[in-house]
């Protein structure tokens, strides 16, 4: 079985500082890890992927997110977060056995100006 | 390029009654799918498809049925809505189910409310 946590529902930061989005993960085999970005009223858009390689993937709007196997996390990360990036944020997972990916419930980050 | 496009955006419905909710993508995709967004749940699959002609279920198939008969089109149909059902629906697709490294594309969902 696949299975993916988001452990704060609510992520708070002030605009300026770095922030990040926690996510862990469970498969048997290699994961595939993404993100991705919903705004109000909209569907998801994809942000990065992690399939193999190095550690530190980066994706769109600045965004970067890092692999941990030992601790099974891919928590995403910003050096400087935009009040723009409010919105709720989803960690995915597929284990190369399933067809299918398998969704978090989801963070809210809220960026104050 | 319109993408994934789904219709209506809005609709509400009484128990009992029944609906079809469409998708459509132009973009050749094989792998299609439906989630529901429900607060606090995140995105749980209702149903997919690898290709035309093939659907399978995912974690909550009950109360929805599914058809692929084209490579563009994946129908969601509920056949007898119930104020469980409430919830925003979104299509995805996605170009290959044997490339598990490609991110789904989804549509901007649909709104369904069950009085």
């Amino acid at each position: 079985a696949q299975s993916v946590a988001q452990p704060e529902d609510q992520v708070n930061v002030a605009e300026g500082n770095p922030l990040t989005v926690k996510c862990t993960y469970s498969v048997s085999g290699n994961p595939y890890l993404f993100w991705y970005v919903q705004y109000p009223n909209r569907g998801l858009q994809f942000l990065l992927k992690y399939i193999t390689g190095d550690n530190l993937v980066k994706g769109s709007y600045g965004f970067e997110a890092e692999f941990n196997k030992s601790q099974t996390s891919f928590h995403l990360k910003k050096p400087s977060a935009l009040v723009s990036d409010s919105a709720l944020y989803f960690c995915a997972v597929r284990d190369k056995g399933y067809s299918t990916l398998t969704f978090g419930k989801g963070t809210m980050l809220l960026v104050s100006p | 390029n319109a993408g994934v496009t789904q219709t209506p955006k809005f609709q509400v419905l009484k128990t009992g009654q029944s609906m079809t909710l469409q998708c459509a993508q132009d973009m050749n995709h094989e792998y299609m799918s439906w989630y529901r967004q429900d607060p606090g749940m995140g995105l749980r699959l209702i149903h997919y498809s690898v290709g035309a002609g093939i659907t399978d279920q995912g974690e909550v198939p009950n109360g929805y049925n599914v058809s692929r008969s084209t490579t563009e089109d994946f129908p969601l149909r509920l056949l007898s809505a119930a104020p469980s059902q409430t919830s925003v629906y979104f299509c995805a697709s996605s170009p290959d189910t044997r490339s598990y490294n490609s991110p789904l594309h989804f549509g901007n969902g649909t709104r369904l409310t069950v009085t």
